[in-house]
This record gives structure tokens, C-alpha cells and sequence, in this order.
């Protein structure tokens, strides 16, 4: 069966750091890689997709793919309490269906 | 405003009775699904469709059926439903093309269901 796991958190970081979020998946045969942001209530919202090794970039978010090691990572720079939230990670499945992570819960104090 | 559409909101249903949740998307995407997310568990997909016509078993398909008679509308209906259906349901959509890289799926705004 295809996972992708997250250490569940919380992740706590003050306000102004870096918070680094990782993320595990299990079919080497994912091509493409997400990273949605959950507040508490909401629905998901994608915030950043990777599908090259290495790193991408978008203002504060960076994600980075290492298809070696299954490894995915999302680093937030600049912390704001704004981005307290659940991130989930999510490979694709093959087809149109993607698996997603149970989530990290960041926790950014001012 | 375009985006998906969840309808009820919210709803408290007694064991047993069946269970119409609707979606509907006005963005035109081939490509609808449904998931269902429990604390601790996380997204776990219930069904998808790629198309119009067509609908696929995700990873929780047991006690939920679903149909896509059109483009636009993606019901999930629960026959008889349980206690363990108790959750927060979202449907999502997304611009599939085989073989493409990315599939940003979209989410609806959820519906909370309590099955008592």
C-alpha cells in the first residue's frame, strides 16, 4: 500500500524562524509531490508542488525533492503566527488520485 | 465565484438513513473526488471519477457510493449509514490529463456529518 508519512507534530517555532516540515513516501514510482496547508476548520489549500530533485522555491516557501531517499521537504522562512496550520504532504498515486500524509501541525508563538 | 460547492454543511443523521451529500464544480474539471478526514487519520480518498461516466474505489469505498452523470455534480451517497461514517467530508476536483506531472486538486469547503 502507497504512504506517505509525517511526523504529526505539533512543530513549534517563535515568530521570524525557519520551520521545516519533512515528509516520507513509500512508491518510488511517485512522480509529483504537494504540500497543501489545512487551518483548523478550512479546507486544504496547495501552497507548493515539486516534481524535479532538488529545490523549489516560492517567496517564504521552499520545497525540496530527493527522489533517492523518498524525502520531501517544505521549509517556511520568516515564520509568521499566520502560518500556524496543519500541513499535509501528498504524492501522486498513478492516474488522477493523489495520497496524502496525516499532517504536520505547525505552531507559529509572536 | 468559481470553486466547488459542498452542500449540506452540516448534518446530524440517525443510523440507518440514507444520505445524499452533493458537489458540484464550476471550473469545468474532468477529474472529481471524495475524501473523508478523521483526527488522527487524515485525507483518506472514498471514490473518484476522471471523467464524466466513469467512477473509480479509493482507499474507504465500503458503505458509500457515488455517480457522475455529468461534469459538474459528483454525489456521495451513504445507504444506510453507521456511527464509524462520522465525519468531516470533502469533495475535490482537478484538470487531469494522463501523464501529466501536476494535479493540483481543489477542495470544497467540507461537510460535517455526525451519524448518531
Amino acid at each position: 500500500q502507497k504512504e506517505v508519512e509525517q511526523n504529526s507534530g505539533p512543530l513549534s517555532v517563535p515568530e521570524g524562524a525557519i520551520a521545516s516540515l519533512n515528509c516520507t513516501y513509500s512508491d518510488r514510482g511517485s512522480q509529483s509531490f504537494f504540500w497543501y496547508r489545512q487551518y483548523s476548520g478550512k479546507s486544504p489549500e496547495l501552497i507548493m508542488f515539486i516534481y524535479s530533485n532538488g529545490d523549489k522555491e516560492d517567496g517564504r516557501f521552499t520545497a525540496q525533492l530527493n527522489k533517492a531517499s523518498q524525502y520531501v521537504s517544505l521549509l517556511i522562512r520568516d515564520s509568521q503566527p499566520s502560518d500556524s496550520a496543519t500541513y499535509l504532504c501528498a504524492s501522486d498515486s498513478g492516474y488522477s488520485t493523489l495520497t496524502f500524509g496525516k499532517g504536520t501541525m505547525l505552531l507559529v508563538s509572536p | 465565484i468559481a470553486g466547488i460547492t459542498q452542500a449540506p454543511t452540516s448534518q446530524i443523521l440517525a443510523a440507518g438513513r440514507r444520505m445524499t451529500l452533493r458537489c458540484t464544480q464550476d471550473m469545468r474539471h474532468n477529474a472529481m473526488y471524495w475524501y473523508r478526514q478523521d483526527l488522527g487519520l487524515g485525507l483518506r480518498l472514498i471514490h473518484y471519477s476522471n471523467t464524466a461516466g466513469t467512477t473509480g474505489k479509493g482507499e474507504v469505498p465500503d458503505g458509500y457510493s457515488v455517480s457522475r452523470a455529468n461534469t459538474d455534480d459528483f454525489p456521495l451517497t451513504l445507504a444506510s449509514a453507521v456511527p464509524s461514517q462520522t465525519s468531516v467530508y470533502f469533495c475535490a476536483s482537478s484538470e487531469w490529463a494522463s501523464g501529466a506531472s501536476y494535479n493540483e486538486q481543489f477542495f470544497g469547503p467540507g461537510t460535517r456529518l455526525t451519524v448518531l
